[in-house]
């Protein structure tokens, strides 16, 4: 079975675009999680989608957004991108119980300049 | 509220040395406890999970971590450390929405 996969890897911005990362699930799993990675603040939850509704969000700013489509793939936006915003975009899926396990793509790294 | 805690963020081993990752973890309901591996610019790699069904919870590539309620704890540990085995740990616990909750991780460095 294929793993997670996200797309792209490597992302090179400009503060004050706006990027659209994008993440495809392990066949069968109806959940996708976000989180964000950086050296200060480690590993921090970005949101949830299950059935392509927001189940669950972290504590980011407005400007973090996302959608899930009817095959799960889900894809996350990030709009007046900031210097701090540089950080590895991890995606992980689920077949969406609150207890089963979640698989981690190999993120996108997002640097802002 | 959930929140986990490892102590050390660096550790360093020699091959063939026992390693011990340490993880604290705080719940207000039976926690799910996850231990996972990254890689340099990799994603996160699951090495193991504890649901409650044994305290002893094995997992890949010769990793175990024994959950200790009184302690609050769920150590990762191996009996013998691989140079393959460089890789940045993190222990995480999952909430009761299932959104997971990582500790700061710890870096793992194997000395020859």
């Amino acid at each position: 079975k294929a793993g997670v996969t996200q797309t792209p890897r490597y992302l090179i911005k400009t503060r004050g675009q706006q990027v659209t990362l994008s993440c495809s699930p392990i066949s069968g799993h109806r959940s996708v999680s976000w989180y964000q990675q950086t050296p200060g603040q480690g590993l921090q939850f970005l949101f949830e989608y299950f059935s392509e509704t927001q189940r669950n969000k972290g504590n980011f700013p407005g400007r973090f957004s996302g959608r899930q489509f009817s095959n799960s793939r889900s894809e996350m936006n990030v709009s007046t991108l900031e210097l701090g915003d540089s950080a590895l975009y991890l995606c992980a899926s689920s077949l969406g119980e609150a207890t089963d396990t979640q698989y981690f793509g190999p993120g996108t790294r997002l640097t802002v300049l | 509220a959930q929140s986990v805690t490892q102590l050390g963020s660096h550790v360093s081993v020699s091959e063939g040395a026992l390693v011990l990752l340490r993880c604290n973890y705080s719940s207000s309901v039976p926690p799910y406890l996850f231990w996972y591996v990254q890689y340099p610019n990799q994603g996160l790699q699951l090495l193991l999970k504890y649901t409650s069904a044994a305290t002893l919870v094995k997992g890949i590539n010769g990793f175990e971590a024994e959950f200790k309620k009184s302690e609050t704890s769920f150590h990762l540990t191996k009996p013998s450390a691989h140079m393959s085995d460089a890789a940045e740990y993190f222990c995480a616990v999952s909430d009761p929405g299932g959104k997971l909750i990582f500790g700061q991780g710890t870096e793992l460095s194997v000395k020859p």
